[in-house]
């Protein structure tokens, strides 16, 4: 079982929408939660932490459910320049090491 | 200031010979980070680095991958014999400290393919 699962998509969803992608982990002892966004042919880049009080940022916002082992993110009022893949990356407790999920592809259309 | 940079940006090579990536980090960065994404799978961790020590090597698939940081600056990551299985899109990554408070900020990846 993967350490971090996600819905690869794509959400093709139009301008001025909204859409939520959801990640599950398996590791309890995981510490730090992650939404990393990447280009096609770039490289990853921080979005946003996920802390348990959930935490909003603009347009996006991050949830956490430490029971449930579940992260999401939401995305409210898509422009065409969201368009990406959102990673779903955390880290364990004692080491520094992210782990990634496969992520999730977004296109969003006129 | 500087991002993270990698050299080079696309090698193709073929199966037996050997490749060396380099990866400079962002100044004054002690911590630096390979990670590899193999073609349809996810972001994986190889190596961190602290200053020139190998905190934590784990990921490293096999003894074909060497991985060094003389001096603390910059790091390199030879791959030799390459094989077909070690395509993929090579990211270095580096972070002022450890912790999640410190963001780990990524070079724009060097591309091996390997034929």
């Amino acid at each position: 079982r993967k350490e971090v699962e996600q819905d690869p998509g794509p959400f093709n969803v139009p301008e001025g929408a909204t859409v939520a992608f959801n990640c599950t982990y398996s590791n309890s002892a995981s510490q730090s939660f992650f939404w990393y966004r990447q280009d096609c042919r770039k490289e990853p880049k921080l979005l946003m932490s996920v802390y348990s009080s959930g935490n909003e940022d603009g347009r996006f916002t991050a949830q956490l459910n430490r029971a449930s082992q579940y992260i999401s993110l939401l995305i409210r009022d898509s422009k065409l320049s969201d368009s990406a893949t959102y990673l779903c990356v955390l880290r364990s407790g004692g080491y520094n090491k992210l782990i990634f999920g496969a992520g999730t592809r977004l296109a969003v259309h006129p | 200031e500087a991002g993270v940079t990698q050299f080079p940006s696309h090698s193709v090579i073929e199966k037996g010979q050997t490749v060396t990536l380099r990866c400079d980090p962002i100044s004054g960065h002690d911590n630096l980070y390979w990670y590899r994404r193999v073609m349809g799978k996810e972001i994986k961790f190889l190596l961190h680095f602290v200053k020139e020590s190998k905190q934590d090597e784990s990921g490293m698939p096999n003894n074909r991958f060497l991985a060094e940081r003389t001096g603390g600056t910059y790091s390199t990551l030879k791959v030799q014999p390459a094989e077909l299985e070690d395509s993929g899109v090579y990211f270095c990554a580096s972070s002022q400290d450890t912790g999640s408070a410190y963001e780990q900020y990524f070079g724009p990846g060097t591309r091996l393919t390997v034929t």
